[in-house]
Parts: C-alpha cells; structure tokens; sequence
C-alpha cells in the first residue's frame, strides 16, 4: 500500500523567502508524481506533473524534483508571495490511483 | 464556467440520517471520482466510475453508494450518517493523472 508523507505540516516564511517542500512515497513503482495546490473552500490545483521517467518539471517560480529511487520529491517555490499562501499536496499514480499526503500549509507574511 | 461542481457546499446533519451529495462535471470526460479528506487532511480516494460503471472501491463501508445517472453526473449517498463521516468530500473527472476537481462538500455529522 502506497503511503506519501509530506514534511513539514507547516511552513511560515517572510515574503522573498524561498519555499523548500518534502514529499516522500514508501513504494517507488510509481507512474507520475503531482504537486496540487488547495485552497480553502476550494477544490485542488495540479501545478506540476513529473513523470516516472523524468527528473524535474519547472514552471514559473516552481520547480520540482523527483528521485523514484529513493521515493523522495522536492518542491521549490522561489521569492515567495503572499499570494502562494496555500496547502500543498504531493500525490502519486500508481495502481491507477493518486495516493496524497497530507499537505503541507504555507503562509507568506507580507 | 465551473467545470466540476459540488452541492451542496455545506451540510450539516444529524446521526443516523441519509444525505446525497451530487457532483456534475462539463468536461466531457469518460471517468469520475469520490475523495474524501478527513481531519487530518489526508484526501483517500472512495470510488472511481468509467462511463457509469464502478472500476475501482476502495474499502468504503456499504453505507456509502455512488450512483451515476449518466457520464456527467456522480452523486454520492450516505446511509445512516455516523459522526466519522464528518470530512470533506471532493469530486473530481478526467484521466487518472489528470484530475479536475470540485470545490468539495464539508459535511458535519452531530
């Protein structure tokens, strides 16, 4: 059975600071690894998709790393804003399945 | 327009009550889905439904029963509503690596 932990559960940083998110998944069989953002009272965000074969996906200020081999993968958000103040969810495929870790809850002081 | 919709937003109820929560989608898309986030924030997918048939049921008590009238709906009954069911409970559609979902549904069960 799949488990993703995600590490810390929570993050407070001053604005321009980077962010540095942690996820890890127990079984490296995996099809693809997703970073969502969710906010409150609304539904997930897909920011970023990398899949089994790749090492990173960048978007924007966003960049992510996969290590399938060590189940490990890193998000980092650069010069952080008040606007990316959210909960950040890393999930995994596989068994045709997203597996979540709980999230980790960003807050940006202005 | 909202691709993946949810109502209601809220519901709050008593024990041993039945409760339907329904979820449209506008995406034309084959495959939808129940999520359920508890307390703790972990999102553990319930059920997954290809063109009205259940393809994945993941060890949700018979409590729980998703019903699909056509591809663009999934709604979800719950039976006799115990206090453990109180969480969120997001809908989604589309490919398993590439999710929509909705705003979610916080039930509260007294």
């Amino acid at each position: 059975k799949q488990e993703v932990t995600q590490i810390p559960a929570a993050l407070s940083v001053p604005e321009g600071e980077n962010l540095v998110l942690n996820c890890s998944f127990t079984d490296s069989a995996i099809y693809n690894l997703q970073w969502f953002r969710q906010d409150p009272g609304k539904g997930l965000t897909s920011l970023l998709l990398i899949q089994s074969s790749q090492r990173e996906q960048t978007s924007g200020r966003l960049n992510a790393s996969l290590d399938k081999s060590s189940g490990r993968s890193t998000l980092y958000i650069a010069a952080s804003q008040p606007g990316d103040s959210a909960t950040y969810l890393c999930a995994v495929v596989n068994d045709y399945k997203l597996s979540f870790g709980a999230g980790t809850t960003v807050t940006v002081r202005a | 327009d909202t691709a993946v919709s949810q109502t209601p937003k809220y519901l709050v109820t008593q024990m041993g009550n039945d409760k339907s929560i329904k979820c449209e989608q506008n995406l034309g898309h084959d495959t939808m889905y129940w999520y359920k986030q508890d307390s703790k924030k972990f999102l553990k997918i319930m059920f997954s439904y290809n063109n009205k048939e259940l393809i994945i049921n993941e060890t949700v008590p018979n409590r729980f029963s998703p019903k699909s009238p056509d591809k663009a709906h999934l709604n979800l009954h719950i039976n006799s509503l115990e206090l453990g069911d109180s969480a969120v409970y997001f809908c989604a559609s589309g490919l398993t690596d590439t999710q929509y979902f909705g705003p979610g549904t916080r039930l509260t069960v007294l």
